[in-house]
């Protein structure tokens, strides 16, 4: 079953420009993670994010969570062109026996 | 880190013919896997999780019968599509949990002819 939604579906946005991608779920969660994958290969792990926190940053990622609101936004600033791939949120909710649930992502292209 | 290693990485069968996908856990002991299948540009449809040792647990509407998932070791699942046919043809993801966290296979690209 699919719990994330994300939007926008798809973005294009101009190398050096932010790209800010947005995640709902609808359970309560142990953590939230964002992934990245280039068109037909395997997942990247990106970013987690625990319940009890409201925002983290990795070099040029920021994620935040809201679980008030149940939702969660990644930005990527000063984009590459490098970056374009499909980039989706993954919940760890709990009683689900640690499986990951993935949202239908967002497909960012970044052009030079 | 942990690494997972899937194979094969692509794969065309004929239709009706049976194909199996392993998945291993290189450089640690995985007590389950997950098993996901993703369409073109599409999300990660979790399928089933495997459990070594016992049953795999399936989601709703994976047929079970079609997808036979084994777990006879701590590093090794593989995913069996039975009977495959076109509508078959997807990109089949396995991911195990450790202490590092969810690691991912590199995928399968299954195309049933």
């Amino acid at each position: 079953s699919q719990q994330g939604e994300e939007d926008p579906q798809a973005l294009s946005i101009q190398e050096g420009e932010n790209a800010t991608m947005n995640c709902s779920y609808k359970t309560s969660i142990n953590n939230l993670q964002w992934y990245r994958q280039n068109s037909g290969r395997g997942l990247v792990h990106l970013i987690l994010i625990r319940s009890n926190e409201r925002e983290k940053h990795s070099g040029r990622l920021r994620v935040t969570l809201d679980t008030s609101k149940k939702s969660s936004s990644l930005l990527i600033t000063a984009s590459r062109a490098a970056d374009t791939a499909s980039y989706f949120c993954a919940t760890d909710a709990y009683n689900q026996g640690g499986k990951l649930i993935f949202g239908q992502g967002t497909e960012l292209s970044v052009k030079p | 880190g942990a690494v997972v290693s899937q194979h094969p990485s692509w794969v065309i069968c004929k239709s009706g013919t049976s194909v199996k996908i392993e998945c291993r856990s290189l450089d640690f002991q995985a007590t389950t896997m997950f098993w996901y299948r993703q369409f073109p540009k599409q999300s990660l449809m979790l399928m089933a999780t495997s459990n070594e040792g016992s049953k795999a647990t399936y989601e709703q509407g994976v047929e079970k019968d079609k997808f036979l998932i084994n777990h006879a070791s701590l590093t090794l699942s593989t995913l069996t599509v039975t009977s495959a046919h076109p509508e078959d043809s997807s990109f089949y993801i396995c991911s195990a949990r450790s202490d590092y966290g969810y690691t991912f296979g590199s995928g399968t690209r299954l195309t049933v002819v």
